[in-house]
């Protein structure tokens, strides 16, 4: 029972264009959400976060919405550049816990 | 990254021999936490520990036991390791319960034969 779900396990993405990565959660008692970034043999770093009684939070070149009535969180990078190529991980607080989804390997084509 | 040592970085173990992970962290931070990773599951905690003794389960505790005797140090013992317990290990803390951020180190990649 994934309560945090990232459907799309790949996304290949032209330099410049937009990437979305999105996310699904299941547990309304979720406060918090954030995004991680993780390139091999690392450890995930914190990219963006959003509180939940916030629709947007903007970064730079990421954004990230949320829409708590369905249940859906998204990851916008604007423009896409090839370095931005790794394993995006969604995650959301409650309590003491962290979950995480399965992530989303994002490729930027140069 | 409030300064996170995982040791050993990499083992290979055999069925059934105990195993212990080290995360050490020099931030002072409360909060540290013991996730898997494995294709197909992303990050699932294992366990973690919101002070000095005190430590609670998370979502894959099964065959999994921790100790944390000072601030910095949480250890992560596999008992009697098998091979569903091959994968990359990570350690993450957090200062304390009103920061949301996790900050993790680089993980212990362990392969039990």
């Amino acid at each position: 029972d994934q309560q945090v779900k990232q459907n799309s396990p790949s996304l290949s993405v032209q330099e410049g264009r937009i990437s979305i990565l999105n996310c699904d959660y299941t547990n309304s008692m979720f406060d918090y959400f954030l995004w991680y970034k993780k390139y091999p043999a690392e450890g995930p770093t914190f990219l963006i976060s959003i509180s939940s009684i916030k629709d947007k939070n903007e970064d730079g070149r990421f954004t990230v919405f949320l829409n708590k009535s369905a249940k859906h969180l998204s990851l916008h990078i604007v423009p896409s550049q090839p370095g931005d190529s790794a394993v995006y991980f969604c995650a959301a607080h409650t309590g003491n816990q962290f979950y995480f989804g399965t992530g989303t390997s994002l490729t930027v084509i140069p | 990254d409030a300064g996170i040592t995982q040791s050993p970085r990499h083992k290979v173990t055999e069925t059934g021999t105990p195993v212990t992970l080290r995360c050490h962290q020099t931030e002072n931070h409360r909060y540290m936490y013991w996730y898997r990773q494995d294709p197909g599951h992303g990050l699932r905690l294992i366990h973690y520990s919101y002070g000095v003794k005190d430590t609670d389960k998370g979502e894959v505790s099964d065959g999994y036991s921790v100790s944390r005797s000072k601030t910095e140090d949480f250890l992560l013992t596999l008992e009697s390791a098998t091979s569903s317990q091959t994968s990359v290990y990570f350690c993450a803390t957090r200062s304390g319960s009103g920061a949301n951020v996790l900050t993790f180190g680089a993980g212990s990649r362990l392969t039990v034969l």
